[in-house]
């Protein structure tokens, strides 16, 4: 099992670009989720997808972030403009839950975002 | 709002002192738990969980835990830590509220072992 990919692995871009991440998950998994980090609010759920369906997206920080499950293998998450506040690693995390609600969610090696 | 607090930002230890990473959460119900290590530069990657049954754990690289359900606790416990333990160290808790089960982190514990 390859576990969760995401890339790139480090992004630098100047402010006011546009940002696109990539994550895929486990296969098999049914659940999709992103998370930011960073020294000063540690780690953030951005939103969360199941069955490819965003579920929660109360952690977006606004409108310039975006996110996108198309199909159950692939997702984006896309900052238009960025920011400089917006540098932080960007985490994909994916899990199976099962019936009785159990679940295990497994990182990817997240994003280095930069913006200058 | 459910939260889960770790009582320690930072721990020093030298090698082969024993560790106790604290952990509470704070909701009454049924919750799944978990600790997740990140080391310097990477990823978290999930050293135990608890769903249910035994409550004392172990997980990986000689961790464990123990839920204490009066206590609302989920403590991390090493005998004897090695320098390659230096990480940072989250707990994690589902709590079962109905519909979506967010999995709610707690601030981290940072872990310098010196040699």
């Amino acid at each position: 099992d390859a576990g969760v990919i995401q890339s790139p692995r480090h992004e630098v871009t100047e402010m006011g670009q546009e940002v696109t991440l990539r994550c895929k998950p486990i296969s098999g998994h049914n659940s999709l989720f992103w998370y930011r980090q960073t020294m000063m609010r540690g780690l953030e759920l951005l939103i969360y997808f199941n069955n490819n369906v965003p579920i929660d997206d109360s952690g977006m920080p606004e409108d310039r972030f975006s996110a996108k499950m198309p199909n159950a293998s692939f997702s984006t998450l896309k900052i238009q403009p960025s920011e400089p506040r917006d540098s932080a690693v960007y985490f994909c995390a994916s899990s199976l839950i099962l019936a009785g609600g159990q679940e295990t969610q497994y990182f990817g090696p997240g994003t280095r975002l930069l913006v200058l | 709002a459910q939260s889960v607090s770790q009582h320690n930002h930072h721990v020093i230890l030298s090698e082969a002192a024993s560790l106790e990473l604290g952990c509470n959460y704070s909701y009454g119900g049924t919750v799944n738990l978990f600790w997740y290590v990140q080391y310097p530069g990477q990823h978290l990657q999930l050293l135990l969980k608890y769903f249910s049954g035994d409550p004392l754990v172990k997980g990986i690289k000689g961790f464990e835990a123990e839920f204490i359900k009066s206590k609302f606790s989920f403590n991390l416990r090493k005998p004897s830590v090695q320098w390659s333990d230096t990480a940072e160290y989250f707990c994690a808790v589902i709590p079962f509220s109905g519909g979506y089960n967010k999995l709610i982190f707690g601030a981290g514990t940072r872990l310098a072992v010196h040699p």
